[in-house]
């Protein structure tokens, strides 16, 4: 399958720790964007990453920060977590140039901070 | 006042029903618009993107108004495999792609 895979499933994590989520975009896909969704609510925005650059970020603190490989695989990274930062988790992986049109949506990580 | 705004839900509907969602989005130089469905405890995925001129697929509507920047999906014969909560998208230029909170739809027997 080449679907979006994203690792790993579930994690629990304690307050103040630090995480790494991790995104495999789908074959033929360059781009890679990140989605925060808590629980009832829609996906929020958190960045895009294209060329292994960050090319637009959403209303997220400097804690929430990223990087894409020459793979176009992409990790997430939180620092500091807060219990606010429990939820699900997106990636969205598409190609340049197709926006939400070619969207692909990974499984989600559900991140719990206790 | 958020990007874009959704009916609150839940809605409701026997099956063989009408509904329709609504929804309205802040940046008027938003460039692209879509309705994407999630179903419980999944990721989201694309419903159908939404044009100036209204578009159809199937039993599902969707209309975009630029001057009111407002946007509606009408889903005829509602489906039990329907139920799902239906999110607005707004591209608003960039690389910037922004979701409604969603609309959850319960169809019922």
């Amino acid at each position: 399958d080449a679907g979006v895979t994203q690792s790993p499933t579930h994690l629990i994590k304690t307050r103040g720790q630090q995480v790494t989520l991790r995104c495999s975009p789908k074959s033929g896909h360059d781009t890679v964007s990140w989605y925060q969704q808590a629980l009832g609510q829609g996906p929020q925005f958190i960045f895009q990453y294209y060329e292994e650059e960050e090319r637009q970020r959403g209303n997220f603190p400097d804690r929430f920060s990223g990087h894409q490989f020459p793979n176009y695989s992409s990790e997430l990274n939180v620092n500091a977590l807060l219990l606010g930062d429990s939820a699900l988790y997106l990636c969205a992986s598409s190609s340049a140039g197709t926006g939400p049109y070619g969207y692909t949506f990974g499984s989600g990580t559900r991140l719990t901070v206790v | 006042r958020k990007e874009v705004e959704q009916d609150p839900g839940p809605f409701n509907v026997p099956e063989g029903a009408t509904v329709a969602f609504n929804c309205t989005y802040s940046n008027s130089a938003s460039q692209s618009f879509f309705w994407y469905r999630q179903d419980c405890r999944k990721e989201p995925k694309l419903l159908m993107s939404v044009y100036s001129s209204g578009n159809e697929d199937g039993r599902f509507t969707a209309q975009l108004n630029r001057a009111s920047q407002y946007i509606s999906l009408l889903i005829r014969d509602s489906k039990l495999s329907d139920s799902a909560t239906y999110l607005c998208v707004v591209n608003t230029g960039g690389f910037k792609t922004i979701f409604g909170a969603g609309t959850r739809l319960f169809v019922k027997a």
